[in-house]
């Protein structure tokens, strides 16, 4: 039972314009959500977060938006670099964080 | 500050040995969890450790099992390992439990044949 979903293994995007990945989850208890970003042969990073009592969460060229009544939320990178190109992972966590569900991840690749 | 390190890197088996893998957290990072990452699959959460206790675990078999001590560092263990158990193997360190963000080591890729 996959509670958090990620539906597109993989995304080509040109360098300059818009990413988009999305992810979706189905329990409707999860409080807080994160974005990580993984590079071949390390460990994922945070890249960023939002509460479920926000619907927007920017930083620099990252923004995270929530849609709870969809249950979906999407990380856009504008504008989209190679250096971005790598497999981000969604999350999600209730229960004050004490437990994050991840998702299998979509692989992004930035062409220049 | 030194990040989360994890040892050995690689490691290769075969079916029906165990297999026991290392991690030390971010200095001063209390909660270690450990997670399985295979293709498709993404990061499967195994369990998690808080003040030398196991505080939740995952839906894997009770083949894997870990430990922490005193020092926050944590072990893992897979007794009778399967082919399906070969993966990465990550753990995340953050500060104390309610902690959101989650610092990753590089992993362990453990291969068994």
């Amino acid at each position: 039972d996959q509670q958090v979903k990620q539906n597109s293994p993989s995304l080509s995007v040109q360098e300059g314009r818009i990413s988009i990945l999305n992810c979706d989850y189905t329990n409707s208890m999860f409080d807080y959500f994160l974005w990580y970003k993984k590079y071949p042969a390390e460990g994922p990073t945070f890249l960023i977060s939002i509460s479920s009592i926000k619907d927007k969460n920017e930083d620099g060229r990252f923004t995270v938006f929530l849609n709870k009544s969809a249950k979906h939320l999407s990380l856009h990178i504008v504008p989209s670099q190679p250096g971005d190109s790598a497999v981000y992972f969604c999350a999600a966590s209730d229960d004050g964080g004490f437990k994050t569900i991840f998702g299998a991840g979509t692989r992004l690749f930035v062409k220049a | 500050k030194a990040g989360v390190t994890q040892t050995p890197r690689y490691l290769i088996k075969t079916r029906g040995q165990q297999v026991t893998l290392s991690c030390s957290p971010i200095s001063g990072h209390r909660s270690v969890s450990w997670y399985q990452q295979t293709p498709g699959q993404g990061l499967q959460f195994l369990f998690e450790y808080f003040s030398e206790t196991q505080r939740n675990k995952g839906n894997f078999p009770g083949r894997f099992s870990g430990r922490q001590f005193s020092n926050s560092r944590s072990e893992m263990n897979v007794s009778t390992l399967e082919l399906g158990d070969s993966a990465l193997y990550l753990c995340a360190s953050s500060y104390d439990r309610g902690s959101y963000e989650q610092y990753f080591g590089p992993g362990t890729r453990l291969t068994v044949t």
